[in-house]
């Protein structure tokens, strides 16, 4: 059963516009999402994240939306870099869950220069 | 320096056997993790262990065995080695919600 999806596997964009990534998840008892961004043979690295008490994060390029509603999450990426080719992966966790972080099984994006 | 260092990063073994991979970081932090990147590239959790006590253990084959010497080490031990085992297995920290750092991965093979 996979309570966080993202759905699509990949993503290409041209330098310089916005990138989307979408997340979706099924648990209503996560509270806290995060987006990590993986390279090639590198582990995953933390990008950003957002509480459930938030709709909006931003830190630099990148900016997180969350809906609770529709239990949706966004990344967006902008202006894209050809740098920020990689894999991203949407995580999410509950309180009391000894952070433990579900995974989704991550969108590879692509910046074409 | 290497936050979180695992080793190896790559192996390749037969059938039956037992193998480790070692995990250590020097970031302080109290609580450790081993993950399982499947062949569909999810990310499962496998283990924690928060000041070398389990804290997590998922649905995982007792042939895979976590060793915590000390909060800063977390090695994973596999005996009995099967085709399915073969994934990219990442060990990675925290110290609060959300800051976890991960270890480059070891691509277990198993032929």
């Amino acid at each position: 059963d996979q309570q966080v999806k993202q759905n699509s596997p990949s993503l290409s964009v041209q330098e310089g516009r916005i990138s989307i990534l979408n997340c979706d998840y099924t648990n209503s008892m996560f509270d806290y999402f995060l987006w990590y961004k993986k390279y090639p043979a590198e582990g995953p690295t933390f990008l950003i994240s957002i509480s459930s008490i938030k709709d909006k994060n931003e830190d630099g390029r990148f900016t997180v939306f969350l809906n609770k509603s529709a239990k949706h999450l966004s990344l967006h990426i902008v202006p894209s870099q050809p740098g920020d080719s990689a894999v991203y992966f949407c995580a999410a966790s509950e309180s009391g869950s000894a952070r433990q972080l579900t995974f989704g099984s991550g969108t590879q994006l692509t910046v074409l220069p | 320096d290497t936050a979180v260092s695992q080793t190896p990063k790559y192996l390749v073994t037969q059938m039956g056997n037992d193998k480790s991979i070692k995990c250590e970081q020097n970031l302080g932090h109290d609580t450790m993790y081993w993950y399982k990147q499947d062949s569909k590239k999810f990310l499962k959790i496998m283990f924690s262990y928060n000041n070398k006590e389990l804290i997590i253990n998922e649905t995982v084959p007792n042939r895979f065995s976590p060793k915590s010497p000390d909060k800063a080490h977390l090695n994973l031990h596999i005996n009995s080695l099967e085709l399915g085992d073969s994934a990219v297995y990442f060990c990675a920290s925290s110290r609060r919600e959300g800051g976890y750092t991960f270890g480059s991965g070891t691509r277990l093979t198993v032929v």
